[in-house]
């Protein structure tokens, strides 16, 4: 199956500093690639997602990026804000997702 | 209007007590799914239906059994709990079996 391994577990940047998240995947036959944000005591929120067929994708302030030789693709938010705190998870799969461990981003003010 | 909705959204039992889960969602999806989130926020895919056909089963005690009585619902059903069942268990949907998942508000369940 399905194996995802995301990094890092934890992340504190300076508000309107970047923010980058990686995670790499095992099955090459994995074409779906979406990011959630969780808020405390709410359930997964997708915030921007890639197909295997697309290598990067913008919207606003976050980016996609995927590698797909390398089975990795990483998410990127610039220019953030106290409200972008959250747990964020990559997922790989096609009719069936593996979530990676998430990543706890925290924005100073 | 709430998209995937679940009742309860907490759930207190003791161990050996039967209790189910139940989810809708108004979206007019094809596609629902149960998941399992422990206490280090691991999120686990459980089951999943399609047209109320199940076409994901992953490897989970019979003890859960998944219900989909028609497109818009879910519901799960969980015998003889356990305390390593406490965990929040989030229901999602998706217009497809491959698309944009949609997930709900989660039910916390303790189980002591």
């Amino acid at each position: 199956g399905e194996n995802v391994e995301q990094h890092p577990s934890t992340l504190s940047v300076q508000e309107g500093d970047s923010a980058v998240i990686k995670c790499t995947y095992s099955d090459s036959a994995s074409n779906y690639f979406p990011w959630y944000k969780q808020e405390l005591g709410k359930g997964p929120q997708l915030i921007i997602d890639i197909r295997s067929n697309v290598g990067e994708k913008k919207d606003q302030r976050i980016a996609v990026t995927l590698n797909k030789t390398a089975k990795h693709f990483s998410l990127h938010i610039t220019e953030t804000q106290p409200e972008d705190s959250a747990v964020y998870f990559c997922a790989a799969g096609d009719y069936k997702l593996s979530f990676g461990a998430g990543t706890t981003v925290t924005v100073r003010a | 209007d709430t998209a995937v909705s679940q009742t309860p959204k907490y759930l207190v039992t003791q161990m050996g007590n039967d209790k189910s889960i139940k989810c809708e969602q108004n979206l007019g999806h094809d596609t629902m799914y149960w998941y399992k989130q422990d206490s280090k926020k691991f999120l686990k895919i459980m089951f999943s239906y399609n047209n109320k056909e199940l076409i994901i089963n992953e490897t989970v005690p019979n003890r859960f059994s998944p219900k989909s009585p028609d497109k818009a619902h879910l519901n799960l059903h969980i015998n003889s709990l356990e305390l390593g069942d406490s965990a929040v268990y989030f229901c999602a949907s998706s217009q497809e079996s491959f698309g944009e998942q949609y997930f709900g508000p989660g039910t916390r369940l303790t189980v002591t």
